[in-house]
């Protein structure tokens, strides 16, 4: 089946700096990538949505020179958070569509939890 | 802009009963999916719906689009331990190339 890679899973940073998140297509090509923020007892929240080789189309109050998304190849999007605060703080999902493989239409990835301390 | 809303917010059944949960949209439905997740871990896909009055079954689990696809169920009959996590609706937004979500239904199973 599809499977979507996601790196890391953890991570804890200090304020001010920047984390990148990687999310993969593992068997499958991917031409549209989604980045949702999920907080705790809450649903996903869509940040933005990027197609390879273009700009992402950011959701109505994200900031896209804080999160900032690349998705430079078929099988591969990054998402980093740049100077990131506490209030960056939160759990962090990929899905991938795509062709190719047992792929329903969206994969997710398995979430990355980004503490900023 | 479409908006989906689940129900219950939470719910804690014993082990071998029977749930139901709902998913109901604010407009026409077009791709209906269900997904679960644990606390802290990513989606795993369980089913799509797509046609009004569909139905799709894996394992103990059903998932039921109404004919007027605006609203879909997901029915555990027996549940077990294993069924316990976050159970998440999510839809197709036409023309737009995205898919939004309900806020989830989180599920309990008492042995």
């Amino acid at each position: 089946g599809a499977v979507v890679s996601q790196h890391p899973s953890w991570v804890i940073c200090k304020s001010g700096t920047s984390v990148k998140i990687e999310c993969r297509s593992l068997d499958f090509q991917a031409t549209t990538m989604f980045w949702y923020r999920q907080f705790p007892k809450q649903s996903l929240m869509l940040m933005a949505t990027s197609n390879e080789g273009s700009k992402a189309t950011y959701e109505q109050g994200v900031e896209k020179d804080k999160f900032l998304i690349n998705h430079a190849s078929l099988t591969l999007s990054t998402l980093t958070v740049t100077s990131a605060h506490p209030e960056d703080s939160s759990f962090y999902i990929c899905s991938a569509r795509g062709f190719g493989g047992d792929n329903y239409g969206y994969t997710f990835g398995s979430g990355t939890r980004l503490t900023v301390v | 802009s479409q908006e989906l809303e689940q129900s219950p917010q939470s719910l804690i059944v014993q082990e071998g009963k029977n749930l139901t949960i709902n998913c109901t949209s604010s407009k026409t439905l077009y791709g209906l999916y269900w997904y679960k997740q644990k606390y802290g871990e990513g989606l795993i896909f369980l089913m799509m719906l797509q046609k009004g009055g569909e139905e799709k079954s894996h394992e103990k689990i059903t998932a039921k689009l109404d004919e007027k696809k605006q609203q879909s169920s997901l029915h555990i009959t027996a549940s077990q331990p294993s069924h316990a996590g976050i159970y998440l609706c999510g839809a197709d937004v036409p023309r737009d190339d995205k898919i939004i979500f309900g806020k989830g239904t989180r599920l309990h199973i008492l042995p």
